[in-house]
């Protein structure tokens, strides 16, 4: 496709529960973006890749969220033991260019943590 | 700590109105300013963007004034429409893109 595609679209998990979100960023874009958007605020930074090298992981908010962007292209956000608060929609993004120039978004993972 | 203010909340404008949404910002570091406009369900799509060597600039109906010196900027949307209706979000970038909290926009027929 020509744009960011994200799965699942839609995720429930019960608490403790580990879930997985794909993003596929669009080809040959170098930069990719996760970000967290609770109901209402704006989108929050998670962490950054720049091909394969995740460069910041400032944003994530604990130990039980990790990134990975093995091969600089499909990324995967991987959040362990899921907590309620977790519940948010979870937006990936893409630029051809390094760092955070004209961002293309996927349509996000909505993750409910009952 | 919130590192781009942004108001109004919430704005209602009549069909034909000018909507004025407005950002702040405290990082003099930021070096590329854009507004996103994202609807129910979907991903924030870029709508347009400034640099701060530039004070104003414009695209359609849509225009972005910038103050350096006071850090703010506005999103100006002439002839708003039933269409515009969407929540908009300012945004401040240096090394990652820092989100407002957003402004619900509705335009009444």
């Amino acid at each position: 496709g020509a744009g960011v595609s994200q799965s699942p679209r839609y995720k429930v998990a019960k608490r403790g529960q580990d879930v997985a979100l794909r993003c596929d960023p669009i080809s040959g874009h170098v930069s990719l973006f996760w970000y967290q958007q609770a109901l209402g605020q704006g989108p929050e930074f998670l962490t950054y890749f720049q091909n394969e090298a995740q460069l910041d992981k400032s944003g994530l908010p604990s130990d039980r969220f990790f990134a990975e962007r093995p091969e600089g292209s499909v990324s995967t956000l991987k959040i362990q033991r899921t907590q309620q608060e977790d519940s948010a929609v979870y937006l990936c993004a893409s630029s051809f260019r390094q760092g955070a120039g004209e961002l293309f978004f996927g349509e996000g993972s909505r993750l409910t943590v009952l | 700590q919130q590192q781009v203010k942004q108001s109004p909340q919430s704005l209602i404008v009549q069909k034909g109105g000018i909507s004025i949404i407005n950002c702040a910002y405290e990082n003099t570091a930021f070096d590329y300013f854009p507004w996103y406009q994202q609807f129910p369900g979907k991903g924030p799509a870029l709508l347009i963007a400034i640099r701060p060597d530039v004070s104003e600039k414009k695209e359609g109906r849509f225009t972005i004034s910038f103050n350096k010196s006071a850090k703010q900027f506005s999103l100006h949307i002439m002839d708003s429409q039933p269409g515009d209706s969407a929540t908009y979000f300012c945004a401040a970038s240096f090394q990652k893109l820092v989100f407002g909290t957003g402004t619900r926009l509705l335009v009444s027929p």
